[in-house]
């Protein structure tokens, strides 16, 4: 599985725009950037997920590189309650069944301070 | 939509004795599901991967005899942790991959069971 870094952990100030990073080099054509969130003692929450274009929902926004060797998470008015740890994850998509358990690594730990 | 329920949210056991984690998609129709475990600060590991109405699939390290995975139907699938020992306490997760309509594939994931076998 074609591998993400992130940074270990990352601190913002309340109502201020937040960039996470995520570097992706060996990313292949048909992966898929996705998005997760933990909040402590819960699991994981769907951020949002892009292939090549940009993405925007409700929560955050997706800006991914040319070369889609990176991409960063936007929030654009972090609160309190987006403290949590963000995992960057590539993700085939496909049709069929078949297996398709997701690949964490250690995340980024995003501190928001009041 | 596309809400995953786990139940018991939390347990507390005794060693040598087993528990059974549900995990149920509330909402949709879910072929597959997904178990993962989580101790505590690291990150989620995949252990199996549960297929409606066949075997699942066990990641490497993962003792199937241990950790039985039943996916009886479409919208709920079952973990238990048989002579559990204080060395398997820690955050099960489970997941749920939407099997039609415009979320296809989409996965979600439940609150997540706290074992703590004692």
């Amino acid at each position: 599985d074609a591998k993400t870094t992130q940074p270990n952990s990352m601190e913002s100030n309340e109502e201020e725009p937040v960039h996470l990073p995520c570097n992706h080099s060996t990313i292949s054509g048909t992966d898929y950037i996705h998005w997760y969130r933990q909040l402590p003692s819960q699991g994981p929450e769907y951020v949002i997920h892009g292939l090549t274009s940009n993405v925007n929902n409700r929560m955050a926004s997706l800006a991914i590189a040319e070369d889609r060797k990176s991409s960063t998470l936007i929030l654009h008015r972090a609160t309190l309650r987006d403290a949590a740890v963000y995992y960057c994850i590539l993700r085939v998509f496909y049709s069929g069944g078949g297996a398709d358990g997701l690949t964490f690594g250690k995340g980024t730990h995003l501190i928001i301070q009041p | 939509g596309a809400v995953v329920s786990q139940h018991p949210s939390r347990v507390i056991c005794k060693s040598g004795t087993s528990v059974k984690i549900e995990c149920r998609s509330l909402d949709f129709q879910a072929t597959t599901m997904f178990w993962y475990r989580q101790f505590p600060k690291q990150s989620l590991m995949l252990m199996a991967t549960s297929n409606e109405g066949s075997k699942a699939t066990y990641e490497q390290g993962v003792e199937k005899d241990k950790f039985l995975i039943n996916h009886a139907s479409l919208t709920l699938s079952t973990l238990t942790v048989t002579s559990a020992h204080p060395e398997d306490s820690s955050f099960y997760i489970c997941s749920a991959r939407v099997a039609g309509g415009p979320r296809l594939n989409e996965q979600f994931f439940g609150p997540g069971t706290r074992l703590t076998v004692l």
